[in-house]
């Protein structure tokens, strides 16, 4: 069975420092894989989506930035994160077939202070 | 411009009270659209997926129904642990890989 691991679970972090979230999906190959930013009362805000190795299309500008090193990961980073930044982040992971639903990592609480 | 819009954003109901909750959607041509739950600080849970109109998924307590505008996620004789956000979401055609959600009906279920 296929499983999505994020890490760290939560994370504080100062105004300026840089970020690196890693996401890693087990049991399946050449998933769709996608970020997702959750802010408290709002729905889920698509960051990124990687449909393979180097692939990555970003969906709202930000000084945050993506990249699928392998098959099965995907690492969420920023050189100085913003108080903006603060949220539930999410990865998510979906198969290359027709159709397929996503699921959804455990996420990671991230703090900006 | 593709919307997903689901209320109410907040339902409290007594334990065996049955209700909906309403997923309304305005996309250029239906792919898919996906009922989730997700308990605080936690991921989303997948719970169904619906492809066209007059289209039924149940799972114990829960049914989603899809019509041409909206989905609406039934859940009867609801008890404490169905309490949770649902979310809902739709994958349009023209819009390939992405997924538009909505901000999520937030259920209590009181004892």
């Amino acid at each position: 069975s296929q499983t999505i691991h994020q890490w760290p679970a939560t994370l504080v972090q100062p105004v300026g420092s840089p970020l690196s979230l890693e996401c890693t999906v087990e049991g399946t190959s050449n998933p769709n894989l996608y970020w997702y930013r959750q802010a408290a009362g709002r729905g889920l805000q698509l960051l990124f989506y990687s449909v393979g190795i180097g692939q990555i299309s970003s969906e709202v500008p930000q000084n945050l930035s993506a990249s699928r090193p392998q098959d099965r990961q995907f690492i969420l980073s920023s050189k100085k994160l913003l108080l903006s930044d603060s949220g539930f982040y999410l990865c998510a992971w979906r198969g290359a077939g027709y159709n397929n639903e996503q699921f959804f990592g455990p996420g990671t609480r991230l703090t900006v202070l | 411009e593709d919307q997903v819009t689901q209320s109410p954003e907040a339902l409290r109901l007594q334990e065996g009270e049955s209700s909906s909750l309403n997923c309304s959607y305005t996309v250029s041509g239906l792919r898919g659209l996906f009922w989730y739950r997700q308990d605080p600080g936690k991921g989303p849970e997948f719970l169904f997926t619906l492809y066209s109109a007059g289209e039924e998924k149940e799972k114990e307590r829960l049914k989603a129904t899809l019509t041409k505008k909206e989905s609406f996620l039934h859940i009867t004789a609801p008890k404490p642990e169905d309490s949770a956000t649902y979310l809902c979401a739709v994958q349009a055609w023209n819009t390939g890989n992405q997924f538009y959600f909505g901000t999520g009906t937030s259920l209590t279920v009181i004892p």
